[in-house]
């Protein structure tokens, strides 16, 4: 069972924009820890999209933005294109598990 | 640019071992910490634990203690993964990572390099 819950998918028109949430506690991202996003093609390995909370590394469009506050982060995908179906991971450090964890995954529809 | 090589698939016993290498290529080894993850079928991913071979000191998950290690060797720029103990629960892609910091371990950072990924099937 992860302690980082997300919505099991989320869909949307190509264009539109859509949001996905990470929430936590205060024993992970409600702590400051750092919150990570990854991007998973069917059949592929995790992706790093967002780093830090907020950054984005090299080769990765601007289309994709994280943000955090409290105990949630968020994902935000605009101007969604076809290519971004896959499923979304956010990942952060807990401290009463003393570990890395991931949250239970997002998958992204474009309809 | 680094990639991360992994080994073939693996077919085992329950009660028997596995031990998963990722080699990397084209860049340092050693200053980067590389952690395991695994994914069973249709479901999301799983810390297992991590390393950094310039220490040598291994951190394990707590689900996974005493029944995972974590290991390097500098010389071939290879780390494994050995998981004891196999029940049909631990049939999943088992993949490396490589933090995106080097010099230091920090459980804080991203995954930013990520191997193919390993089928390790447990059935009788």
């Amino acid at each position: 069972q992860s302690v980082l819950t997300q919505p099991p998918s989320v869909s949307g028109a190509p264009g539109q924009r859509v949001t996905i949430s990470c929430t936590g506690s205060s024993s992970n991202i409600g702590a400051g820890y750092d919150v990570h996003w990854y991007q998973q093609l069917p059949g592929t390995a995790p992706k790093l999209l967002i780093y830090g909370n907020s950054n984005r590394p090299s080769g990765v469009p601007d289309r994709f933005s994280g943000s955090k506050s409290g105990t949630s982060a968020s994902l935000a995908i605009t101007g969604l294109q076809a290519e971004d179906e896959a499923d979304y991971y956010c990942q952060s450090y807990d401290s009463s598990l003393s570990g890395r964890v991931f949250g239970t995954g997002t998958k992204v529809t474009v309809l | 640019q680094v990639q991360l090589v992994q080994s073939g698939a693996e077919v085992k016993k329950p009660g028997s071992s596995v031990k998963v290498s990722c080699k990397a290529s084209g860049g340092t080894f050693s200053s980067y910490a590389i952690s395991w993850v695994r994914q069973a079928p249709g479901q999301g991913l799983e810390w297992m634990g991590g390393i950094i071979p310039i220490f040598g000191t291994a951190n394990y998950a707590q689900k996974f203690q005493g029944r995972v290690t974590i290991t390097t060797d500098e010389s071939t720029s290879t780390a494994y993964m050995e998981l004891s103990s196999l029940r049909s629960e631990d049939t999943a892609v088992y993949y490396c990572a490589r933090d995106n910091s080097s010099g230091y371990y920090s459980l804080l950072d991203a995954f930013d390099i990520w191997g193919q990924g390993t089928m390790v099937t447990v059935s009788s």
